[in-house]
């Protein structure tokens, strides 16, 4: 069975400054999905970024930005120049194809003003 | 076109009532997905569909759980003799063949057994 971890219960960054979000995930399988998903307090998942395993190149979604290490199993997510909107809880899942996500227990971010 | 939509918003209900939530997933998704989501935690796999067929229900925590797609569209996920433990929000998810790995939620129904 797949598991997801995510060690950092709780972060917060200044306003315009860089984080990052760690993740580590466990799989057998060769050939899988990761993401990162933000819940704001609306409860609605939206979807940040999503790394395919098979691509070796790094994700980029403007200020996001994901470094993937599959030999290390390791997803972690860069936010640069952190706005205020970016609060909100961040959730690392992994997917094989077409099945369901396993979810990590989530990280929740604060950008301070 | 429209994105996933669930109702109610929020339930409330009392220990031993039964309930029943509503996904409506994008129109053309096949594949229907539920999660439960615990206060403070991730959300956790329940059950998948894929048009009519439930084709995985190993995440359904009791018995007391059950979910339908009947005709491969709308799904209701129902509840019966809600326990405290079941409070949650309960979200939705839906997929096409063409983008397996994406899944598009939906806004989540959060239930309180009281």
């Amino acid at each position: 069975a797949q598991t997801v971890t995510q060690s950092q219960p709780e972060m917060s960054v200044q306003e315009a400054e860089t984080v990052t979000l760690s993740c580590t995930y466990d799989t057998s399988e060769n050939n899988y999905y990761l993401f990162w998903y933000k819940q704001p307090p609306s409860r609605q998942m939206i979807l940040v970024i999503r790394q395919e395993a098979y691509k070796q190149q790094n994700a980029t979604e403007n200020r996001f930005s994901v470094n993937f290490q599959k030999a290390a199993k390791s997803f972690s997510l860069k936010i640069s120049d952190s706005q205020l909107g970016d609060t909100a809880m961040y959730f690392c899942a992994f997917s094989g194809y077409g099945q369901n996500f396993v979810f990590g227990p989530g990280t929740r971010l604060s950008v301070l003003p | 076109g429209a994105g996933v939509s669930q109702s109610p918003r929020y339930k409330v209900a009392k220990r031993g009532q039964d309930v029943a939530l509503r996904c409506d997933p994008i129109s053309g998704h096949v594949s229907l997905f539920w999660y439960q989501q615990a206060l403070g935690q991730g959300p956790e796999f329940l059950t998948y569909f894929q048009n009519e067929a439930q084709l995985d229900k190993s995440g359904l925590p009791s018995d007391r759980f059950f979910a339908e797609r009947p005709e491969g569209s709308v799904s209701t996920l129902k509840i019966q003799r809600t326990q405290q433990e079941d409070s949650a929000v309960y979200l939705c998810a839906s997929s096409t063949p063409r983008t397996v790995y994406e899944q598009y939620f939906g806004p989540g129904t959060r239930l309180t057994v009281t």
